[in-house]
């Protein structure tokens, strides 16, 4: 089953345009993190965000975490056409020893130049 | 030049027919990673391995099989008990095995497209 659920499933701005990105959660968990994926290629690792962090930021991203709401938004600022992909987020939990990773079903993000 | 390679790239299959997905990482990694990624869809985890030797079934590992005889590799059979193996594939690893208390990411493989005919 899906941990976390992105919302919208698509985007489409101008560049310049910052864009917004959001995830939900169902059960608690340990750090959440962000991937990008351009079309046909594999994941990139953006950004992570501890459980007992709210806020952190790397460039142009900022990414926030409200584990009272279980959601977590991804903001890109000054988007530009190179932005455009999909982008998961992936909730970690562990059960017992195990390090679980849980990917949503992404946004599609597309910049318009 | 590290990372992870998948090969190949581009595969066909007949039904009825086995075939082994490659992925090799040099970045002595512990654990890695077998995901199924379905059109407009996440990822869905198949099979993962955390030490040589040892392998642990996913949310969807009927009709595939792993292995893991050496560290930089962890080649993926789908076998033709599956039976909408038409996907996109993905390899990834992580630094150690994600015990409680890490906080690893994960490390991709390009893909591999496998398509039924």
């Amino acid at each position: 089953s899906q941990q976390g659920e992105e919302d919208p499933q698509a985007l489409s701005i101008q560049e310049g345009e910052n864009a917004t990105m959001n995830c939900s959660y169902k059960t608690s968990i340990n750090n959440l993190q962000w991937y990008r994926q351009n079309s046909g290629r594999g994941l990139v690792h953006l950004i992570l965000i501890r459980s007992n962090e709210r806020e952190k930021h790397s460039g142009r991203l900022r990414v926030t975490l409200d584990t009272s709401k279980k959601s977590s938004s991804l903001l890109i600022t000054a988007s530009r056409a190179a932005d455009t992909a999909s982008y998961f987020c992936a909730t970690v939990s562990y059960g017992g020893s195990n390090y679980k990773l849980t990917f949503g079903k992404g946004t599609l993000l597309t910049v318009n130049p | 030049d590290g990372g992870i390679t998948q090969s190949p790239k581009y595969l066909f299959r007949k039904e009825g027919q086995n075939v082994t997905l490659s992925c090799e990482q040099n970045l002595n990694h512990d654990a890695m990673y077998w995901y199924r990624q379905d059109p407009g869809q996440g990822l869905r985890l198949i099979y993962y391995s955390q030490i040589v030797n040892d392998f642990q079934k996913g949310d969807i590992a009927e009709g595939y099989s792993v292995s893991r005889e050496k560290k930089e590799s962890f080649p993926l059979t789908v076998t033709s008990a599956q039976k909408n193996p038409t996907a996109f594939y993905l390899c990834a690893s992580t630094p150690t095995r994600g015990l409680a208390g890490t906080t690893d990411t994960q490390y991709f493989g390009p893909g591999t497209r496998l398509t039924v005919l």
